[in-house]
């Protein structure tokens, strides 16, 4: 049973640029949140999708956008990219209906230059 | 808003002592608690989850937690510590907002183990 999986592992662009983030939730998970974890912090909620539908969103700005497609994975993009964008970016999934754990995967190393 | 607030940044201790880590979150009707461990260079994994029924929860790796509601704390806890356990836990709670789950991490301990 494959857990979550991310690409690409490591990424590095130049501010002001542009970045797609790629996620595969767990088999049998509909629900896929993203969450940014900078150095030294503890993960923050960015957004999570639903159907194709963004569902709660985060403290973060429009430059963050996301999608989900049918087979439930998932994209994270970021506009415009600056200094303080450098972070782990970790996926997450789970079942919509549930309360319980949500599985991560290894997550996204973005620097930004 | 749920928040969590996780007492100690990093914590040493010799390998086969004891260890407890510190978590307290802000109080709600009902809550779920968790706690998270990553390796460097790696994800999240779940070290154990309260939801409901007993207080005390036994986890993976030897490790447990007591949920104790009147003081808001989800104390984590290791009768003996390896080498291995070398890593940065997370104590995270759920917070519903529309029907959407997301969870409100705290800032982590570095739990570090000296030979």
């Amino acid at each position: 049973d494959a857990g979550v999986t991310q690409s690409p592992t490591h990424l590095i662009k130049t501010r002001g640029q542009q970045v797609t983030l790629r996620c595969s939730p767990k088999s049998g998970h509909d629900t896929v949140s993203w969450y940014q974890q900078a150095l030294g912090q503890g993960p923050q909620f960015i957004f999570q999708y639903y159907e194709e539908e963004e569902r709660q969103r985060g403290n973060f700005p429009d430059r963050f956008s996301g999608h989900q497609f049918p087979n439930y994975s998932s994209e994270l993009n970021v506009n415009a990219l600056l200094l303080g964008d450098s972070a782990l970016y970790l996926c997450a999934s789970s079942l919509v209906a549930s309360y319980e754990e949500q599985y991560f995967g290894p997550g996204t190393r973005l620097t930004v230059t | 808003a749920q928040s969590v607030t996780q007492l100690d940044s990093q914590v040493p201790v010799f390998e086969e002592a004891p260890v407890e880590l510190r978590c307290n979150y802000s109080s709600s009707v009902s809550v779920y608690l968790f706690w998270y461990v990553q390796y460097p260079n790696q994800g999240l994994q779940l070290l154990l989850k309260y939801l409901s029924g007993s207080t005390l929860v036994k986890g993976i790796n030897g490790f447990e937690a007591e949920f104790n509601k009147s003081q808001t704390s989800f104390h984590l806890r290791k009768p003996s510590v390896h080498i291995s356990d070398t890593a940065e836990y997370f104590c995270a709670v759920s917070d519903f907002i529309q029907g959407a789950q997301k969870l409100v991490f705290g800032q982590g301990t570095r739990l570090t183990i000296n030979p």
